[in-house]
Parts: C-alpha cells; sequence; structure tokens
C-alpha cells in the first residue's frame, strides 16, 4: 500500500527554467510532508518542509506547495541549476509516526 | 556531511549467511534510525532506537534485529540473507524522537549473491 507516490521516475528540465516535482499522498492523516534531496552515493538530505496547515513554504529558489483537499504537494525550483540534479524524494509523517517515502523522481538538468 | 557515519560502504555475501551493518549517529543524538531502499523503491523505515530502546518498528523482517549500544552507536543484523535483501541500507539520527528532523547517512550496499 503506496501511501505517497512519485508518478514521475524521473524529469528533464532545462537549465535556468522552473522545476515542478509532483507527491501524491493517500493518507489524509499526514500533517506534516519533507523533501529530500539525494545524490548518488550519498543520504538523502532535507531539502524544505511544510505543515498540513500552510498551503505554501518558500526557501530561496525552492517553494514546496500543499494542496490538501486534492492531497497534493508540489516542489518548485526556479531557476533550475546543474547543482540541483539529484533524486527527490517527498516524504509524509503524522504526528510522531514513522516518515512515509515516495519512490523518487530522478531529476536531470539539462545545461 | 551529515555527520552520520556507516560502515561498511559496500558488502557482499552469498545467499544464507548473516551480516552486522554499523551506524554512527551524530554528535548529541539520541535516536537512530534504520532504512531500506531496494531497487526503484522509496526508503522503507524498519526501526528506530532511541537512547538505548526500541522506539518504534517498521517493515522489518523476522530475520532483521537491531541495537543501540550505550555510546550510542547502532548495528543492523541481518541473517539468513535472501537475494531480495539486496538494497541499501541507510542509517539516519536526530536529537529526539522527533521523525522529521532526521539527519541521513550515506548507506551501505548489501549485495546478496
Amino acid at each position: 500500500d503506496q501511501q505517497v507516490k512519485q508518478n514521475s521516475p524521473s524529469l528533464s528540465v532545462q537549465e535556468g527554467r522552473i522545476s515542478i516535482l509532483n507527491c501524491d499522498y493517500t493518507n489524509s492523516m499526514f500533517d506534516y510532508f519533507l523533501w529530500y534531496k539525494k545524490y548518488p552515493a550519498e543520504g538523502p538530505t532535507f531539502l524544505i518542509s511544510i505543515s498540513s496547515i500552510k498551503d505554501k513554504n518558500e526557501d530561496g529558489r525552492f517553494t514546496v506547495f500543499l494542496n490538501k483537499s486534492a492531497k497534493h504537494l508540489s516542489l518548485h525550483i526556479v531557476p533550475s541549476q546543474p547543482g540541483d540534479s539529484a533524486v527527490y524524494f517527498c516524504a509524509a509523517v503524522f504526528g510522531n509516526e514513522k516518515l512515509t517515502f515516495g519512490t523518487g523522481t530522478r531529476l536531470t538538468i539539462i545545461p | 556531511d551529515s555527520g552520520v557515519t556507516q560502515t561498511p560502504k559496500h558488502l557482499i555475501t552469498a545467499t544464507g549467511q548473516r551480516v552486522t551493518l554499523r551506524c554512527s549517529p551524530r554528535s548529541g543524538d539520541l535516536s537512530v534510525y534504520w532504512y531500506q531502499q531496494s531497487l526503484d523503491q522509496g526508503l522503507q523505515f524498519l526501526i528506530q532506537y532511541y537512547n538505548g530502546e526500541e522506539r518504534a518498528k517498521g517493515n522489518i523482517l523476522e530475520r532483521f534485529s537491531a541495537q543501540q549500544f550505550p555510546d550510542l552507536h547502532s548495528e543492523l543484523n541481518l541473517s539468513s540473507l535472501e537475494l531480495g535483501d539486496s538494497a541499501l541500507y541507510f542509517c539516519a539520527s536526530s536529537v529526539g524522537s522527533k521523525y522529521n528532523e532526521q539527519f541521513f547517512g550515506p548507506g551501505t550496499r548489501l549485495t546478496v549473491l
């Protein structure tokens, strides 16, 4: 039962353009959402998060949007840079329960 | 560098064998989490320890066990290995027991032949 889904395994974006990574979830009890970035041979690194009481959180070039009615969140990266090429995981948590991860989206930024 | 270390980086073994993966958390972190990432899968939570005690269990097989020692390092023991156990195993740590404040190690890649 995949409660957090990232339906796009890969995404290619031109440098300087906007990258939009999507994530859907099924459990309406999730109250906190996170995005992690992973480079090869490294562990995931926390990128940005959002509480379910908000619909947007911004940190520099990264913005996460949450649409609770659609059970959907997205990560926007603008402008995209070559160093953004990585695998991005969304994750969700309910209360103090375990983190539930999506399967990841591999983002490739084309110079 | 997250400050979380894992050894070994790579491990190749045969079916039926037993291996031990080791994790040292960031200085000051009391919680250690173990995750498994199989091919094309997200990270699956296995188990969490907080200050030496088991705090939560996820999808951990009975053939797998873990412990956290007084110096707070943790070991994940995998026994009677099967081909399907080949995966990346990540350890993460956090100061408290909150799941949303974890720092991940670089992982151990286990290959079972």
